[in-house]
């Protein structure tokens, strides 16, 4: 089974302020993807990374995947409190479409 | 619907008792996927089914889970005499295609409580 380790679990800030969420892995994933996810709703497809060493934005989300593809980082700038949420990233092992493997999530809050 | 459908979204269940919780998935979709997410956790994979054809069930945890896509649409997943420790949130999930990097589009998911 491979395990994503995301990191911190929880994390509260001021709105404005800049923050980085990590997932890490002793597995190679072939693609790894973000989440965000709002109570009371399913996951919503943030990015996803493929090649080791990509950074792609999203508005103010920085996403990077290490250049070996067993880790990923989300970068938020000048946060939001529309930012607020649950934070999953998930990967994928094979080219198939078999189930992805989810890390228990980043909960971060956005205080304004 | 442009979306996933899950119903019911809540779902109160006896121990003992089998409930029946129901996926409508996008139109056209070929993949389908159900999770199972415990609160404050992230989701895990119960099963994926490529149009009707069950193609991994591994992560069903026990032969107490059953689920089925007869006609590569529509899916169900059955719990069968329910447990506490099956509360959770159901969600499925729904792809085009069957790449590994095919965006995932969840429901919002089923929350099962068994008392």
């Amino acid at each position: 089974t491979q395990l994503l380790e995301q990191s911190p679990q929880f994390l509260s800030i001021q709105e404005g302020e800049n923050l980085t969420v990590y997932c890490n892995s002793s597995s190679v994933f072939s693609s790894l993807q973000w989440y965000r996810q709002e109570p009371g709703e399913g996951p919503v497809l943030l990015v996803t990374v493929v090649t080791g060493g990509e950074v792609k934005k999203l508005k103010r989300l920085t996403f990077q995947f290490g250049d070996a593809r067993k880790d990923s980082s989300l970068h938020i700038t000048a946060a939001q409190p529309g930012d607020t949420g649950l934070y999953l990233c998930a990967g994928a092992v094979g080219g198939g479409a078999d189930g992805l493997t989810f890390g228990k999530g980043t909960h971060l809050i956005i205080q304004p | 619907g442009a979306g996933v459908s899950q119903s019911p979204r809540y779902k109160v269940a006896k121990r003992g008792q089998d409930v029946a919780l129901r996926c409508d998935p996008i139109s056209g979709h070929v993949s389908l996927f159900w999770y199972q997410q415990a609160l404050g956790q992230g989701p895990e994979f119960l099963t994926y089914f490529q149009n009707e054809a069950q193609l991994d069930k591994s992560g069903l945890p026990s032969d107490r889970f059953f689920a089925e896509r007869p006609e590569g649409s529509v899916s169900t997943l059955k719990i069968q005499r329910t447990q506490q420790e099956d509360s959770a949130v159901y969600l499925c999930a729904s792809s085009l295609s069957t790449g590994a990097n095919e965006k995932l589009f969840f429901g919002s998911g089923t929350q099962l409580s068994v008392l």
